[in-house]
């Protein structure tokens, strides 16, 4: 069974830094891209962004683009996020989601508060 | 970046009756490799969000018969047969042909 566990989120002064991590069991996690796609509380998803197989290619959305760093670990079959200069606008749950062909497995989520 | 339009925003839905929603892209999602990457996601309350149609017209392994998804270039469509209670929840339409990738807005799926 596929699973997804995020961890790392909190609460955190704007303009402070946060690592999110994500533990993928039950595949082959070297296989597929990861991806982390966030939710603001009541608004809708947004894709945030995504890593090759091997982590030697990344793409991020232009708003976190130079703050935001995604990585991965396939060793430990953990995919991370580090979250830096943060801003309010960045207060969200964080999902990791995987799958072949589209996001098929998502994991709980954790939430970021970015607040003082 | 592409624009995810869904329509409606809200859906209200007698049990046992079809809904329907639609998902236009600003750009064709008809990627070189020749495949169309529209998917279709629901968020029931509470929980993450699950895949239930890949490819623009493939159920995810899993996903009842009512779901159907049909549509090509930039105009695209989730049909639901026969809703039942645990329809319930947002559905989003999402393409991942073009970066940076969307997501529409979220359609809000009641059951009257």
């Amino acid at each position: 069974e596929v699973q997804l566990v995020e961890s790392g989120g909190g609460l955190v002064q704007p303009g402070r830094s946060l690592k999110l991590s994500c533990a993928a069991s039950g595949f082959t996690f070297s296989d597929y891209y990861m991806a982390w796609v966030r939710q603001a509380p009541t608004k809708g998803l947004e894709w945030v962004a995504s890593i090759s197989y091997d982590g030697g290619s990344t793409y991020y959305r232009d708003s976190v683009k130079g703050r935001f760093t995604i990585s991965r670990d396939n060793a430990k079959s953990s995919l991370y996020l580090q979250m830096d200069s943060l801003r309010s606008e960045d207060t969200a749950t964080y999902y990791c989601t995987t799958g072949e062909l589209a996001f098929a497995y998502w994991g709980q989520g954790t939430l970021v508060t970015v607040s003082s | 970046d592409v624009v995810m339009t869904q329509t409606p925003v809200s859906l209200s839905v007698s049990l046992g009756n079809q809904a329907s929603i639609s998902c236009r892209s600003s750009q064709s999602l008809l990627h070189s490799d020749g495949n169309t990457y529209l998917s279709w996601y629901l968020q029931k309350p509470g929980q993450s969000p699950q895949l239930l149609i890949y490819l623009a017209s493939n159920r995810f392994s899993g996903v009842s018969n009512r779901f159907s998804g049909s549509g090509s270039g930039t105009d695209f469509t989730l049909k639901i047969s026969r809703v039942e209670p645990e329809d319930l929840g947002v559905y989003y339409c999402f393409q991942h042909t073009h970066l940076p990738l969307t997501f529409g807005s979220g359609t809000k799926l009641e059951i009257k």
